[in-house]
């Protein structure tokens, strides 16, 4: 398995600009979450879903949106760049109804700088 | 707002020594995680302790929870250098609230050979 996929892994952006990153898991995880990190911060959660169709703001979820169209994927669009969105974003998975319970399985990041 | 603090922010120790780092949250929780970062790589669980539960090993792990004072520690014995790492704590408030976890700013681990 390949578990959670994110790409690209990096990206720089114009002001304005729009862009998807993308986020994959082949473990039939229910839950799905984007989380930004940036210095000193630790993660903050931008959106999660439960489940296809569900999805749920986090703590910073302005300037971007979400939706869940199947179990696999999990993409995070940002609307419109802004400088304050440079940051490293992370996908992650977690399934209560498995062994693998609470904990959640991370991608490698996507580092996002905005000019 | 973060709901964990890790304290020390960073951590230089000699491969053998023993390494502990503390987190202190503000609210309630269900569960509390630990997870490792490497450089440029994503977090990896580590380990869970629920609230009902004072202490709790894993290979060289060992994680102690006291409710009262809000505050768990983690613990690696016999440090090598792949623990180089930072170091996050996660709490989960609520019983169905997985994958929305809280984290700490984390506390950098450097171990020297």
């Amino acid at each position: 398995n390949a578990g959670v996929t994110q790409t690209p892994k990096f990206q720089v952006l114009k002001t304005g600009q729009s862009m998807t990153l993308q986020c994959a898991q082949d473990m039939n995880h229910e839950y799905m979450s984007w989380y930004r990190q940036d210095p000193g911060m630790g993660l903050r959660l931008i959106h999660y879903s439960v489940g296809a169709g569900i999805t749920d703001q986090g703590e910073v979820p302005n300037g971007y949106n979400v939706s869940r169209s199947t179990t696999e994927d999990f993409p995070l669009r940002l609307l419109s760049a802004a400088p304050s969105q440079t940051s490293v974003y992370f996908c992650a998975s977690s399934s209560p109804s498995t062994g693998a319970g609470e904990k959640l399985f991370f991608g490698s990041g996507t580092q996002l700088s905005v000019l | 707002s973060q709901q964990g603090e890790e304290d020390p922010q960073a951590l230089s120790i000699q491969e053998g020594e023993n390494a502990t780092m503390n987190c202190s949250y503000k609210t309630s929780i269900n569960n509390l995680q630990w997870y490792r970062q490497n450089s440029g790589r994503g977090l990896v669980h580590l380990i869970l302790i629920r609230s009902n539960e004072r202490e709790k090993h894993s290979g060289r792990l060992r994680v102690t929870l006291d409710t009262s004072k809000k505050s768990s520690s983690l613990l690696i014995t016999a440090s090598r250098a792949a623990d180089t790492a930072s170091y996050f704590c996660a709490t989960d408030a609520r019983t169905d609230s997985w994958g929305k976890l809280q984290f700490g700013a984390g506390t950098q681990v450097v171990v020297t050979p």
